[in-house]
């Protein structure tokens, strides 16, 4: 069975600060894929990275890194010099097809950056 | 609009009566999927939908759940004689068929409240 795991339910810090994120998964798959959301308070999920099991080359985009690490099954995030508008619940989501049909989703972490 | 249109945002019903819930996706998406959104239970797949194909209804979590999609666009959700425990947000989301990365695009959600 396929499972993701975010410990941190809330984190809340000022804004500059870095941050990051924590999704360990479990998965008996050699192949699968992990992807990260964001859920802003309007609701809609918007997609911010998918990252395929045989890639754990780090991804930087802008102010968001992702740090893949299979031998700790981990797939962090980190926000550098965070602002107002990273406040958002995060999505950690593991699938075995490469077009995610099925989505397994850890349980959020909600992100407060306070001014 | 260009993005998943999903509807009613929100809908309060009595136990045991039956809602429909509707998603319109992003034109020329062939795939489509429903999630359900609850605080005790976090995101959960439902159901998706792609092309011609049957639909993958393992995760509809129990008969009173049904989907369908008409003319390989517009979805409806239907549950028959609403629990409580159905009280959840409930996500379309919708992907080309060729997508690159695996993204899915989601709509803002109907809330479902069931008294």
């Amino acid at each position: 069975a396929q499972k993701v795991t975010q410990a941190q339910t809330e984190i809340s810090v000022v804004e500059k600060e870095d941050v990051t994120l924590d999704c360990v998964y479990e998965t008996r798959d050699t192949t699968y894929y992990l992807f990260w959301y964001k859920q802003p308070p309007s609701g809609e999920l918007v997609f911010l990275i998918r990252r395929n099991s045989f890639d754990e080359q780090n991804e930087i985009s802008g102010r968001y890194s992702w740090n893949f690490q299979k031998s700790t099954s981990s797939f962090n995030f980190t926000i550098t010099a965070s602002q107002v508008v990273d406040s958002a619940v995060y999505f950690c989501a593991l699938s075995q097809e490469e077009g995610a049909q099925k989505l397994v989703f850890g349980q959020g972490t909600r992100l407060t950056i306070n001014p | 609009g260009a993005g998943v249109s999903q509807s009613p945002s929100n809908k309060v019903t009595e136990k045991g009566k039956d809602v429909e819930l509707r998603c319109d996706p992003i034109s020329g998406h062939t795939a489509l999927y429903w999630y359900r959104q609850s605080l005790g239970q976090g995101l959960e797949f439902l159901i998706y939908f792609q092309g011609n194909s049957a639909p993958d209804k393992s995760g509809l979590p129990s008969d009173r759940f049904s989907a369908e999609r008409t003319g390989g666009s517009v979805s409806t959700l239907t549950i028959q004689r609403t629990q409580q425990e159905d009280s959840a947000v409930y996500l379309c989301a919708s992907r080309p068929r060729r997508g690159v990365t695996g993204e899915l695009f989601f709509g803002e959600g109907s809330r479902l409240t069931v008294l």
